[in-house]
């Protein structure tokens, strides 16, 4: 089954610490992105990568990193510096053999809450 | 002023009537659109994607009117499962994509 997948679904996090949220896809997509949503509001864009080993900022990277080491993977570290993580954060990909390179494709999501 | 708007609703309707709605967008330069359906406490799913004028799947009708800059989306024969947010999508080139804050429908019996 091709797709993408996010680990943990849930995440509860102490103040002060880091975390990391998983994203895996098996699409062969060129392009994955981190987006969180919050209630009444859109997607906002974290970090995007539309290759491996590059990635770019996106509205809100400040208290988040990432890496792109495999194609496959575009794990999101959320940091002590995120002054409000609590949040739904969910990860995307696009490009490749799937579909028109614009069109994302998202995976479940992680529901991140700070305690 | 937000780069893509929608009324949030909620649209009530019951089974079987037509809802449609709008959603507005900032960027005149923009490439192209999509409408996602987002269930509650789940990932947004690609309902339908809009290049040109218009396209139409099933029930479903998303109109574009770029003089204007506005998409709608116009659902026929409502059923229960079409309950949801609908998510306005723009592309806006290079990788980027603007989100709408979403239309909730709620189809009763």
């Amino acid at each position: 089954d091709g797709g993408i997948t996010q680990s943990p679904k849930y995440l509860f996090r102490k103040e002060g610490q880091n975390v990391t949220l998983s994203c895996e896809q098996n699409l062969n997509h060129d392009a994955m992105y981190w987006y969180r949503q919050d209630p009444g509001q859109g997607l906002r864009l974290i970090y995007y990568s539309q290759i491996v080993n590059d990635f770019q900022k996106g509205d809100i990277a400040e208290g988040y990193s990432v890496s792109r080491e495999k194609k496959e993977s575009f794990p999101l570290t959320v940091t002590s510096a995120q002054k409000n993580p609590t949040a739904f954060y969910l990860c995307a990909s696009s490009g490749g053999t799937s579909g028109s390179t614009d069109t994302q494709y998202f995976g479940p999501g992680t529901r991140l809450t700070v305690l | 002023r937000k780069e893509v708007e929608q009324d949030p609703g909620p649209f009530n309707v019951p089974e079987g009537a037509t809802v449609a709605f709008n959603c507005t967008y900032s960027n005149s330069a923009s490439q192209s659109f999509f409408w996602y359906r987002q269930d509650c406490r789940k990932e947004p799913k690609l309902l339908m994607s809009v290049y040109s004028s218009g396209n139409e799947d099933g029930r479903f009708t998303a109109q574009l009117n770029r003089a204007s800059q506005y998409i709608s989306l116009l659902i026929r024969d409502s059923k229960l499962s079409d309950s949801a947010t609908y998510l306005c999508v723009v592309n806006d080139g290079d990788y980027k994509l603007s989100f709408g804050a979403g239309t909730t429908v709620t189809v009763r019996a």
